[in-house]
């Protein structure tokens, strides 16, 4: 599976849009893009996923680059039980593994 | 989204004792289901998938004689830990899907003392 790329934090004041992104430059054709995120001493949760068009649902939309390289996951109006560490993983369409890396800490200030 | 489910929530046993921990899709039939460690400060690292039905697939470096693990059914996967110890002491998540993305658990939390 294509390794991801984030940076290790980002901060975000509550009720602005959270644009978290991610690098995955070695993507294959037939590898989706997963994210999740995990708040404090719970299980991960899944918030979206794609392949190659744009993804919304009502947590996030996903954007994803027409080369498939990156892409943004936005938290349209972000609140305070949006912090968390969100990982963004691509997984490949005959693997049913997902690997996490370290993610991203997202924390939405007052 | 789909929900998860795993009992106990948090386990404190004695050394050299063995601890079960259930996991099971709640509204859903999981044809594959996996278990993850999690660390202090770490991220979740995958120990074994496994299918309804067959043996378990461990990651490399996950003792398959400790980690034991049942797939019984569609809706449920148990992980035991035999003769733990204080170094197994960690946050044990489970996770399911059907065709899809996985659904995971709430966690259990194992110390052993």
């Amino acid at each position: 599976d294509a390794k991801t790329t984030q940076p290790p934090s980002m901060d975000c004041a509550e009720g602005r849009a959270a644009n978290l992104p991610c690098n995955h430059s070695t993507i294959s054709g037939n590898e989706y893009v997963y994210w999740y995120r995990q708040i404090h001493s719970q299980g991960p949760q899944y918030i979206i996923h794609g392949l190659k068009n744009n993804e919304t649902n009502e947590m996030a939309s996903l954007i994803i680059t027409e080369d498939r390289k990156s892409s943004t996951l936005i938290l349209p109006h972000a609140t305070l039980r949006d912090t968390a560490v969100y990982y963004c993983i691509v997984r490949g369409g005959g693997s049913e593994k997902l690997v996490f890396g370290k993610g991203m800490k997202l924390t939405v200030n007052p | 989204g789909a929900v998860v489910s795993q009992h106990p929530s948090w386990v404190i046993c004695k050394s050299g004792t063995s601890v079960k921990i259930e996991c099971r899709s709640l509204d859903f039939q999981a044809t594959t289901m996996f278990w993850y460690r999690q660390f202090p400060k770490q991220s979740l690292m995958l120990m074994a998938t496994s299918n309804e039905g067959s043996k378990a697939t461990y990651e490399q470096g996950v003792e398959k004689d400790k980690f034991l693990i049942n797939h019984a059914s569609l809706t449920l996967s148990t992980l035991t830990v035999t003769s733990a110890h204080p170094e197994d002491s960690s946050f044990y998540i489970c996770s399911a899907r059907s065709p899809g993305p996985q659904f995971f658990g709430p966690g259990t939390r194992l110390t052993v003392l």
